[in-house]
This record gives C-alpha cells, sequence and structure tokens, in this order.
C-alpha cells in the first residue's frame, strides 16, 4: 500500500465547476496536511494547510480532513482555466517529514 | 532576495562533467531538502539536512554529492552522471517542525546528454 495515495486523473471539470481532489493517507500520526499546487514545468507551491479535523476554507479552495477515515481532500469552486495543474497532498509522517502523493492533474475547460 | 532561491534554472552536462546546484534561502528555516522530479514521476525526496546535519539519505547514488556548509546553503555536487538522471531538481526549506509545510525553490531543470 503506498503512503499516501490519489488519484492519478486527468480530472476535467469545465469552467466554473467545482474540483474535487482527493488524498487518502497511511501513516496514523500525520498531525499536518498540505495541498501543493505544481503548474507544468514549474515546482510545487504550497496553497492550503489543515491540522484539524473538518473544513478549511480559503477563497475559493476548501480543505477537508478527517483523521478516522485517514482521508484528506482539496475542493476548488469556481474553476478557472488557471487552476489547471498537478495538485499533490502530502501530509507529515511521524519522521517530522512530508510525504507527497504522486498528485492529480486537474485540467479545467473553457 | 526571499523564499528559496536555486542556481542554475537549466543545466546541461555531460556524462564526465562535474557540476554543483545551489541553493540558498532567506526564511530563517533549520531544514533543507533535495528532492528529484522525473518526468511524469512523484517527487523523489533525495537528501534531508536538519541544521546543517545529514539525517537522511534515501539509496542515492554516490554520483550525488549533497553538502551543507550552514543553515542557509545546500548544494548538491554532480559527477559522471548517466542520462537516466536527467530530471527537475528541487530544492526545499522548512522549519524543524513541518508544521508550516516546506517552501521549493524554482528548481534545476538538469540534461544529461
Amino acid at each position: 500500500q503506498k503512503e499516501v495515495e490519489q488519484n492519478s486523473g486527468p480530472l476535467s471539470v469545465p469552467e466554473g465547476a467545482i474540483a474535487s481532489l482527493n488524498c487518502t493517507y497511511s501513516d496514523r500520526g500525520s498531525q499536518s496536511f498540505f495541498w501543493y499546487r505544481q503548474y507544468s514545468g514549474k515546482s510545487p507551491e504550497l496553497i492550503m494547510s489543515i491540522y484539524s479535523n473538518g473544513d478549511k476554507e480559503d477563497g475559493r479552495f476548501t480543505a477537508q480532513l478527517n483523521k478516522a477515515s485517514q482521508y484528506v481532500s482539496l475542493l476548488i469552486r469556481d474553476s478557472q482555466p488557471s487552476d489547471s495543474a498537478t495538485y499533490l497532498c502530502a501530509p507529515s509522517g511521524s519522521a517530522r517529514q512530508l510525504t507527497f502523493g504522486s498528485g492529480t492533474q486537474l485540467t479545467v475547460l473553457p | 532576495e526571499t523564499g528559496v532561491t536555486q542556481t542554475p534554472r537549466h543545466l546541461v552536462m555531460g556524462m564526465t562533467n562535474k557540476k554543483s546546484l545551489k541553493c540558498e534561502q532567506h526564511l530563517g528555516h533549520n531544514a533543507m531538502y533535495w528532492y528529484k522530479q522525473s518526468a511524469k514521476k512523484p517527487l523523489e525526496l533525495m537528501f534531508v539536512y536538519n541544521f546543517k546535519e545529514q539525517t537522511e539519505n534515501n539509496s542515492v547514488p554516490s554520483r550525488f554529492s549533497p553538502e551543507c556548509p550552514n543553515s542557509s546553503h545546500l548544494f548538491l555536487h554532480l559527477h559522471t552522471l548517466q542520462p537516466e538522471d536527467s530530471a527537475l531538481y528541487l530544492c526545499a526549506s522548512s522549519q524543524e517542525s513541518v508544521g508550516y509545510g516546506y517552501t521549493f525553490g524554482s528548481g534545476t531543470r538538469l540534461t544529461v546528454v
């Protein structure tokens, strides 16, 4: 079993729709959870962090965390073509390092 | 300069060359990382330094040699690389506690010919 699992996609949504990105993780000791956005040929950029069960909203982005289910998600409302990128899920592990998923490629269609 | 700066942005080298990648962070972080990202593959952790001490070496071939002279600077020395080593090499930094996530540099696109 992979430590961090994400659907590789590609996930395609029309402009203005909600994009839903999912992630499961295996390390029950994970305390901090991060979402990174990576445009093609560029480096990952931190867009959301979440530490407690429930929802955290920041603009058009909402992160959701359920530690009991070892599940974290990212919702992007009113998706724009500029949101087209690969989204990486990164929970912290018991070794106090981040473990990155392989990413979900999102395409927002105009 | 702010954030994490990597140089050079692009590098083409022959298999017999020796080159070095440089990373500098201006964030006051005390942990630094080297990652490799090949096309269509996930991030691969190579090396971790905490307070200048190497704390992880993920079975990286000896043709890659890291150096961390202080908490702000990190180097990756390269020699006798193979074409399969062509990739995007990313440096990142963080506080020793990962509660704030990692900040990545813009990366060095390496091509080995």
